[in-house]
């Protein structure tokens, strides 16, 4: 199995819900990502998890956060979320932060309203 | 800053052609380079990857080349084939132990039948 599933594939949120989004990845890989992709545009990375443990946040707003339950999942929380933030949410994983060979999920496509 | 960039947004060849995608790199520090592939609706596959210390690398139909001294890269595709329309992006490696990868724009190749 070389899959990475997230869940769900669409979500529209307003600005005072709180919603969460979910990956999950049964390679055994130790390392999972977090990147936003807005339209036309490349990847940009927001948190990296490495052995369950958050090991990178590229400064990511609050409102934001991820959590990594067990070595197969990863969430992210979304709180007062504003438009600006509606993008694709990708997750990755890869078998160590140090192993370049990343696998990624087909994404949640957020729309904030 | 560091940034890693794409010579054209878009490229169309006709199927059985070759294709040759440019990526222009300006962190000389960087010492990892990836190709992605993101076709719609999904999340980028990679396709090939080159330390630093090499300059070309093949696999399947596709060959990447890099040169150093004026900082390029390049992800060529032999015999394109009408499955490989997609977006392309490459990706620096900033830190081989952090799992950081910063992306470049994009090219989008069309293959024409």
């Amino acid at each position: 199995d070389t899959e990475v599933t997230q869940t769900p594939k669409h979500l529209v949120m307003g600005m005072t819900n709180k919603k969460s989004l979910k990956c999950e990845q049964h390679m055994g890989h130790r390392a999972m990502y977090w990147y936003k992709q807005k339209a036309k545009k490349p990847p940009e990375l927001m948190f990296v998890y490495s052995y369950e443990k958050l090991s990178i946040n590229e400064s990511v707003p609050s409102r934001f956060s991820p959590e990594c339950p067990n070595s197969s999942l990863l969430n992210l929380h979304l709180h007062a979320l504003q438009p600006e933030d509606s993008a694709l949410y990708l997750c990755a994983s890869s078998q160590g932060v140090g192993s370049y060979e990343q696998y990624f999920g087909p994404g949640t496509r957020l729309t904030v309203t | 800053g560091e940034s890693v960039g794409l010579h054209l947004p878009t490229l169309s060849v006709q199927e059985g052609d070759n294709s040759i995608i440019n990526c222009a790199y300006s962190n000389s520090a960087s010492d990892y380079f990836i190709w992605y592939k993101q076709e719609s609706g999904k999340g980028p596959q990679f396709i090939i990857d080159i330390r630093s210390n090499m300059d070309k690398r093949q696999g399947q139909r596709v060959t990447v080349l890099l040169n150093k001294t004026v900082k390029h890269l390049s992800l060529q595709i032999a015999a394109t084939q009408p499955g490989d329309s997609a977006v392309y992006f490459c990706a620096e490696i900033h830190n081989t132990n952090a799992g950081k990868s910063t992306f470049g724009d994009g090219t989008t190749l069309t293959v024409k039948p």
